[in-house]
């Protein structure tokens, strides 16, 4: 079975970069069959998609949030990572990293648990 | 602002059918399959219907789902208490190169 489990601060000063990252097993991120991606959620609020990549590093980004977010993937690790640049109050938020169907990619079939990132000084 | 359009809420009893709607554009739902995600409290969102409306191994048959041209409905019927969740539908959009996007949510109370 697929699991996905973030880690990394849970704490950001405004200005700063947040940075994630997401540890796969029970599977292999080179799967030609996934997209792995990151999706928040502010707390009480719905869910953004903020991006996905390629085991070959081919990725797609929200376009409202495209110049603020890189993801990479760690083949060695079996892990893929997040960094949102310059954070506000506005990013404070759950998120999750999930394994996306490479075939159609906004079907998500398998989510981390989420963590709750704080931006605040 | 979601780029979806979902009603915030709705509500029945236990035994009702209810549906929840999803109003999208030509970029998205008109293009492209819809999936419906189920949000129990606390917890992270699951995949409930995909592809418009398949549903993964071990989802009820009470949950379909359902879409014609830019618009797709969720339809539960024989609503039980443990139905209670936020609901959201998604899509890929196509503008911009590519990207998914989901509705607000609509927050059933049974």
């Amino acid at each position: 079975q697929l699991q996905l489990q973030e880690s990394g601060p849970r704490l950001v000063k405004p200005s700063e970069t947040l940075s994630l990252t997401c540890t796969v097993s029970g599977g292999s991120i080179s799967s030609i069959n996934s997209y792995w991606g990151w999706i928040r959620q502010p707390p009480g609020k719905g869910l953004e998609w903020l991006g996905g990549i390629y085991y070959r590093e081919s990725t797609f980004y929200n376009p409202s949030l495209k110049s603020r977010v890189t993801i990479s993937v760690d083949t060695s690790k079996n892990q893929f990572s997040l960094k949102l640049s310059s954070v506000t109050a506005a990013d404070t938020a759950f998120y999750y990293c999930a394994r996306h169907r490479a075939t159609t990619i906004s079907v998500v079939d398998y989510w981390g648990q989420g963590t709750l990132v704080t931006v605040s000084s | 602002q979601s780029v979806l359009t979902q009603p915030p809420s709705a509500s029945g009893t236990p035994g009702q059918r209810v549906t929840i709607s999803c109003s999208g554009s030509s970029s998205n739902i008109g293009s492209n399959t819809v999936n419906w995600y189920q949000q129990l409290p606390g917890t992270a969102p699951k995949l409930l219907i995909y592809s418009n409306d398949q549903r993964p191994s071990g989802v009820p048959d009470r949950f379909s789902g359902s879409k014609s041209g830019t618009s797709a409905s969720l339809a539960i019927s024989g609503l039980q208490s443990e139905d209670e969740a936020d609901y959201f539908c998604a899509a890929w959009d196509d503008s911009l190169n590519g990207h998914v996007v989901f509705g607000g949510g609509t927050k059933l109370s049974v």
